[in-house]
């Protein structure tokens, strides 16, 4: 069984610029999740969606935005950028009906320059 | 704010020692899981814990979930080079639906 996927695998933008990340879920999986990871840091909350709809975000503005497809793969587009969104952005999925366990596809590395 | 406490957030030691990482809350969790996570890649499922007091062994690492399900710990008997990453605990609060990660432990073994 595949796992989660993510691409691109490094993704390089300049101020001002939009990027555009893609996940695909487990098969069978409904749910997706957006993180970010600072290097260094821990892995904050960006976006769950759940059966086409944003079900709940992170503290994060307006800029970080996504969507789920009805296949259930999910896009999150950064708009703006900044230096501080360079990044590892993990996606994540899980089961439906399942309220724990996620499983995490390799990331995107955003870098701003 | 439900949060997961990890200790140590740091941990440098040399193969064949062992090691306890604590993940600690003053939230009650229905379960609670482990991941590891290399550098540049995502963060890899170990194991689920779902019962108070509950104890899983996967080879060389042993994991613990408290009896009131508020806190757990993550056990390694004679650490491998291998072993080194980042451990994060992580779980969904009792009466959320928010799954929250522990600010994890930085591993390093040294040949």
């Amino acid at each position: 069984e595949a796992g989660v996927t993510q691409s691109p695998t490094h993704l390089i933008k300049t101020r001002g610029q939009q990027a555009t990340l893609r996940c695909s879920p487990i098969s069978g999986h409904t749910s997706v999740y957006w993180y970010q990871q600072a290097l260094g840091l821990g892995l904050q909350f960006l976006l769950w969606y759940d059966e086409g709809e944003e079900r709940n975000r992170g503290n994060f503005p307006p800029r970080f935005s996504g969507r789920q497809f009805p296949n259930y793969s999910s896009e999150l587009n950064v708009n703006a950028l900044e230096l501080e969104d360079s990044a590892l952005y993990l996606c994540a999925s899980r089961p439906w009906g399942s309220t724990d366990t996620q499983y995490f596809g390799p990331g995107t590395r955003l870098t701003v320059l | 704010t439900q949060l997961l406490e990890q200790s140590p957030q740091f941990l440098s030691i040399q193969e064949g020692e062992n090691l306890t990482v604590y993940c600690n809350s003053s939230s009650v969790f229905s379960s609670l899981q482990w991941y590891r996570q290399e550098p540049g890649e995502g963060p890899v499922l170990l194991v689920t814990v779902v019962t108070g007091g509950e104890v899983k062994k996967l080879k060389r690492l042993t994991f613990q979930f408290g009896d009131a399900r508020k806190d757990s710990s993550l056990h390694i008997t004679a650490a491998q080079p291998g072993d080194t990453g980042l451990y994060l605990c992580a779980g969904v609060p009792s009466g959320t639906y928010k799954y929250i990660f522990g600010t994890g432990t930085r591993l390093k073994v040294l040949a």
